[in-house]
């Protein structure tokens, strides 16, 4: 069963627009992670979050955690053509290392 | 290798035929996971290992669904007297990490199953 659900389910946006993913999971969790996958490949991962972390940001990317909320968003900011991909989050209970994923955002970026 | 590579990309086969999938995972990478992607779905767990041993299969559909890492790197997943709704890509990931906190997985390009 999937642990978390991305909220909205599809995204249009266009180039250059920012893109905002949300992320709601059930169980309490050791950390957060997004990952991209482009159609018929396998994932890539984009950042990590660690439970005790309230933000973080890579280039382009800005992930903020509610744990009182078991939520997280993801933004995309200035998106890009190449930015059109299947995006999910992936949460890890700690312990040992069983990942599971949420249902996905499907983002189309739009040149 | 340089990441995680899987064989075969695609495979068809007829039902109730038997089916393995092999994942070569990264170089000194201790954890492995297998999972089962819908269409349109995101992945699912099936098992993970920590070197050889396997700590949970309990996403494992039925006991049709086997998987082995014999010596602690490559595995393979078997699936036996495959029926339609096997069709999925399988997708295999490694990680560094064996214990603690969890990391990076590096996801392979997964294998398509299709059932007929």
């Amino acid at each position: 069963s999937q642990q978390g659900e991305e909220d909205p389910q599809a995204l249009s946006i266009q180039e250059g627009e920012n893109a905002t993913m949300n992320c709601s999971y059930k169980t309490s969790i050791n950390n957060l992670q997004w990952y991209r996958q482009n159609s018929g490949r396998g994932l890539v991962h984009l950042i990590l979050i660690r439970s005790n972390e309230r933000e973080k940001h890579s280039g382009r990317l800005r992930v903020t955690l509610d744990t009182s909320k078991k939520s997280s968003s993801l933004l995309i900011t200035a998106s890009r053509a190449a930015d059109t991909a299947s995006y999910f989050c992936a949460t890890g209970p700690g312990g040992y290392q069983k990942v599971t994923f949420g249902t996905g955002t499907k983002l189309q970026v739009i040149p | 290798g340089a990441g995680v590579s899987q064989s075969p990309r695609y495979k068809v086969a007829k039902r109730g035929q038997d089916v393995a999938l092999r994942c070569d995972p990264i170089s000194g990478h201790v954890s492995l996971f297998w999972y089962q992607q819908a269409l349109g779905q995101g992945p699912e767990f099936l098992t993970y290992f920590q070197n050889e041993a396997q700590l949970d299969k309990s996403g494992l559909p039925s006991d049709r669904f086997f998987a082995e890492r014999p010596e602690g790197s490559v595995s393979t997943l078997k699936i036996q007297r495959t029926q339609q709704e096997d069709s999925a890509v399988y997708l295999c990931a490694s990680s560094l990490d064996g214990k603690g906190s969890t990391g990076e997985l590096f996801f392979g390009e997964g294998s398509r199953l299709t059932v007929l």
